[in-house]
């Protein structure tokens, strides 16, 4: 079964700190895909990035960067010179299968950046 | 461009209550929609999921019941709300077609039960 882990319930830094933020995961797919998503105080889930199991390359989309990394089935993502419009709770999640309600999320990290 | 909106944004029903959260995507054909349900400082819970009209998917048995009348229009109703049933819902969607599409979320319905 596809499972979802993030380690850290809460991360608090101060303003300008790098954090990243761990995600592992498990599958016996070879076809897979994993998400970010960020939920801002007022609720909404933000989609962040979609990375497919055959796409390693890290990428990189401003303040923000992701690591890819199959070996260690981990997808952790990190945040330079973090701000206070970045406190959220973020959710990494897996898919797997031919529709979306395999579709599983980690429990999130509550990341707080602190003035 | 695709957008989901739901409604109402914030609900305070007394217990035993009916409830009605309705939701619609505008910019595609045929999406899936979801479900799902957030209490207070936890994850997320898949609770329904739709491929087509009328075709419904449970993951959680519970008191709610879900409802797609149109291609593009998704309900989660009950007919007597349980103060469990507090928590933050959220609709969703996604393109069908293959596995790994982004699920796209709403903003949100705040329900309290009282």
């Amino acid at each position: 079964a596809q499972k979802v882990t993030q380690a850290q319930t809460e991360i608090s830094v101060v303003e300008k700190e790098d954090v990243t933020l761990d995600c592992v995961y498990e599958t016996r797919d070879t076809t897979y895909y994993l998400f970010w998503y960020k939920q801002p105080p007022s609720g909404e889930l933000v989609f962040l990035i979609r990375r497919n199991s055959f796409d390693e390359q890290n990428e990189i989309s401003g303040r923000y960067s992701w690591n890819f990394q199959k070996s260690t089935s981990s997808f952790n993502f990190t945040i330079t010179a973090s701000q206070v419009v970045d406190s959220a709770v973020y959710f990494c999640a897996l898919s797997e299968g031919n529709y979306g309600q395999n579709f599983v999320f980690g429990p999130g990290t509550r990341l707080s950046v602190l003035p | 461009s695709q957008t989901i909106h739901q409604w109402p944004a914030t609900l305070v029903q007394p217990v035993g209550s009916p409830l009605s959260l309705e939701c619609t995507v505008e910019g595609t054909s045929n999406p899936n929609l979801y479900w799902y349900r957030q209490a207070a400082g936890r994850g997320l819970q898949l609770l329904f999921y739709s491929v087509g009209i009328g075709q419904i998917s449970s993951e959680v048995p519970q008191n709610l019941s879900a409802s797609r009348p149109q291609d593009r229009q998704f309900i989660l109703s009950s007919k007597k709300l349980l103060l469990s049933d507090s928590g933050f819902y959220l609709c969703a969607w996604s393109f069908q077609a293959f596995s790994g599409n982004t699920i796209y979320f709403g903003e949100g319905s705040w329900l309290t039960v009282v």
